[in-house]
């Protein structure tokens, strides 16, 4: 089975400050990982997403994050954080592989990004 | 075209009334979900339909009904809520049900009265 650990249910940083937002899974396979960004009553939007290959990945909006496996994590980063990057994300996983594979949440982190 | 477009986007209903929300994406995806979210809680997968097929049921009560009329189209259709089933509703799709990206609408915010 597969879940989500997301460190902090709000982080708080200045306005050019590094934003770090922590993820760590458990998949008893190979898993994809992803992290997604939710505004206040919007839908989902997806920064970035790691299948195979490179293991730093870069998203929109500045983003990236590494997969490590050997500490089965996959921190969202970003060196300089704006006003606009306030909102709820979501780190999900889902194990590689065929046919429907279920992606499961994290409890989410909001940024608070303060002038 | 990249876009799930979800309506309505506010939704207030008595719990004695029949409603439906409409969900639409012309990406040519063939896998369509229904997810609940809670406030301040993560998204809860309802149903997923692949080609057009509800392929999974994830123990939903039978006063939200899934339809997918067409491979563009998905539609939950709503009857005798609780208070408690006010939430998010969100629609996604992906290409298919393996491994790829899942494009979100904005979600219909249901209000139960």
């Amino acid at each position: 089975a597969q879940s989500v650990t997301q460190l902090g249910s709000h982080v708080s940083v200045s306005e050019g400050a590094l934003v770090l937002l922590r993820c760590n899974y458990s998949s008893s396979v190979p898993p994809y990982l992803f992290w997604y960004v939710q505004y206040p009553n919007q839908g989902l939007q997806l920064l970035l997403k790691y299948t195979t290959g490179a293991t730093l990945v870069k998203g929109i909006n500045g983003f990236e994050a590494e997969f490590k496996k050997s500490e089965t994590s996959f921190h969202l980063t970003k060196p300089s954080a704006h006003m606009s990057d306030a909102a709820e994300y979501f780190c999900a996983v889902t194990p590689g592989g065929l046919g429907f594979q279920k992606l499961v949440f994290g409890t989410g982190t909001r940024l608070l990004v303060s002038p | 075209d990249t876009e799930v477009t979800q309506t309505p986007k506010h939704l207030v209903m008595g719990m004695t009334n029949k409603k439906s929300l409409k969900c639409e994406q012309h990406m040519g995806h063939r896998a369509m979900y229904w997810y609940k979210q809670k406030a301040k809680k993560p998204p809860e997968l309802m149903f997923v339909y692949s080609y057009e097929k509800l392929s999974i049921n994830e123990s939903v009560p039978s006063r939200f009904s899934p339809e997918c009329p067409n491979s563009s189209l998905l539609n939950l259709h709503l009857h005798a809520l609780q208070p408690e089933d006010s939430a998010l509703y969100l629609c996604a799709s992906s290409l298919h049900t393996g491994n790829t990206e899942a494009f979100f609408g904005q979600g219909t915010r249901l209000t139960v009265v």
